[in-house]
């Protein structure tokens, strides 16, 4: 089944303990990012990445760092959380059509 | 001001009622228009996928674009309360498939039988 998963599914943290949210897609596709979901705010893009070892900011890149050694992966990396970082995250990824394809969500709650 | 403006609802119908959404967008470089459903605790999934001005319809589902207007909208014909999601629009500019999709912040929608 061609899908984008994303682990985990739910996170508590407390401020300042790194974390990583994995993002992994079996599509093939070059073209991925992730997006937070705030409500009133809707989805805003983090960091995207058009291919292996290329990645570029998005909108709200501060206090994020992203990877994409690989092409099916593209971690999420919060090096030092913060309780504004508390969010709703989704991982996506766009075949060469641009129809983008995201993964179930990870909710993370910093305390 | 926001570039992609969505009314937050909730915009509540009964069951068999058609459901009418809409977006309005600020900037003429939006050229690629979409809607995506989005179930409590889900990742967005794609809907419809329009460029050109005029109707495509899909099903119960009609997505309509008005690009001299700026204005673009979703109908929900015969709603069934397992409509009941939140809807987004998103808009692309240019002809680049990888440009940057513009969300709007979504409507929530709520079909009662």
């Amino acid at each position: 089944e061609a899908q984008v998963t994303q682990n985990p599914r739910y996170l508590i943290t407390v401020t300042g303990k790194k974390l990583t949210v994995t993002c992994s897609q079996n599509m093939n596709h070059e073209y991925m990012s992730w997006y937070r979901q705030d409500p009133g705010l809707g989805l805003r893009q983090i960091y995207y990445s058009m291919n292996v070892e290329v990645t570029d900011k998005g909108d709200v890149p501060e206090g994020y760092k992203v990877s994409r050694k690989e092409k099916r992966n593209f971690p999420l990396i919060l090096e030092s959380p913060s309780p504004n970082q508390t969010s709703l995250y989704f991982c996506a990824s766009r075949d060469s059509r641009g129809e983008q394809f995201f993964g179930p969500g990870t909710r993370l709650t910093v305390l | 001001q926001k570039e992609v403006e969505q009314d937050p609802g909730p915009l509540s119908v009964p069951e068999g009622a058609i459901v009418s959404l809409n977006c309005t967008y600020s900037n003429s470089a939006f050229q690629y228009f979409m809607w995506y459903r989005q179930y409590s605790r889900k990742g967005p999934e794609l809907l419809m996928y329009t460029y050109s001005s005029g109707n495509k319809e899909d099903g119960r589902f009609t997505a309509q674009v008005d690009k001299s207007s700026k204005y673009i909208s979703l109908f929900i014909r015969d709603s069934q309360p397992s409509d009941s999601a939140t809807y987004l629009c998103a808009l692309r500019k240019g002809t680049d498939s990888w440009g940057k999709l513009q969300f709007g912040a979504g409507t929530q929608v709520v079909v009662t039988p």
